[in-house]
């Protein structure tokens, strides 16, 4: 099976600037959940998308908004960009399921620099 | 709030050397991974082991519930097992994942 695949890889916005990433999981998979990732943060929670629904959300601010699609495929939106959004977003697909393992797969990320 | 927290920070080591990694949760967990990021940035899926004990060629990962920990443990290192250990568990069904701090494992020729 194909992996997870994030687009775009790279990403140089300017503050006040919006930005659309997008996430394709492995086939099969409906749970789809987005992480940001930086230094002095480390890597934290976003949201979760299963079957088209928000299941989970962390403690982001509104600005921070994504969807799913039918085919289970995600996309998060971050508006009225900030500096200090400056990170690597990475999504996770698992099969999101009770009673089945729920492994997490990661894709490779995208790094996004806000100037 | 729930915590995962991982020791050591930091860890040098000579090639051919033996490691253990150390990971405490603060609540009783649905799922538990232990990831490696390699340098370019992407997590590489190791173990899912909210109990009980895996190998996977020179690693294995033993968490035991009842205790809150799972320890990760590398064998006869090599300078490709360089990088960031994470461990993360999830409390609930879903993806909400909890990320330690992460180890970040140095191996030398």
């Amino acid at each position: 099976k194909a992996g997870v695949t994030q687009t775009p890889r790279y990403l140089i916005k300017t503050r006040g600037q919006q930005v659309t990433l997008s996430c394709s999981p492995i086939s099969g998979h409906r749970s789809v959940s987005w992480y940001q990732q930086t230094p002095g943060q480390g890597l934290q929670f976003l949201f979760e998308y299963f079957s088209e629904t928000q299941r989970n959300k962390g403690n982001f601010p509104g600005r921070f908004s994504g969807r799913q699609f039918s085919n289970s495929r995600s996309e998060m939106n971050v508006s009225t960009l900030e500096l200090g959004d400056s990170a690597l977003y990475l999504c996770a697909s698992s099969p999101g399921l009770a009673g089945v393992q729920d492994t997490q797969y990661f894709g490779p990320g995208t790094r996004l620099t806000v100037l | 709030g729930i915590q995962v927290e991982q020791s050591p920070p930091d860890l040098i080591l000579q090639e051919g050397a033996n490691s253990t990694l150390r990971c405490n949760f603060s609540d009783s967990v649905n799922n538990l991974q232990w990831f490696h990021q390699n340098p370019w940035g992407q997590l590489i899926n190791l173990f899912y082991i909210p109990s009980g004990t895996k190998q996977n060629g020179r690693l294995s990962a033993t968490t035991v519930a009842t205790e809150r920990y799972s320890l990760l443990y590398i064998s006869s290192s090599q300078t490709t097992d360089s990088g960031v250990y994470f461990c993360a568990a999830t409390y609930n069904q879903g993806g909400k994942l909890i990320f330690g701090q992460g180890t970040e494992l140095s191996v030398k020729p």
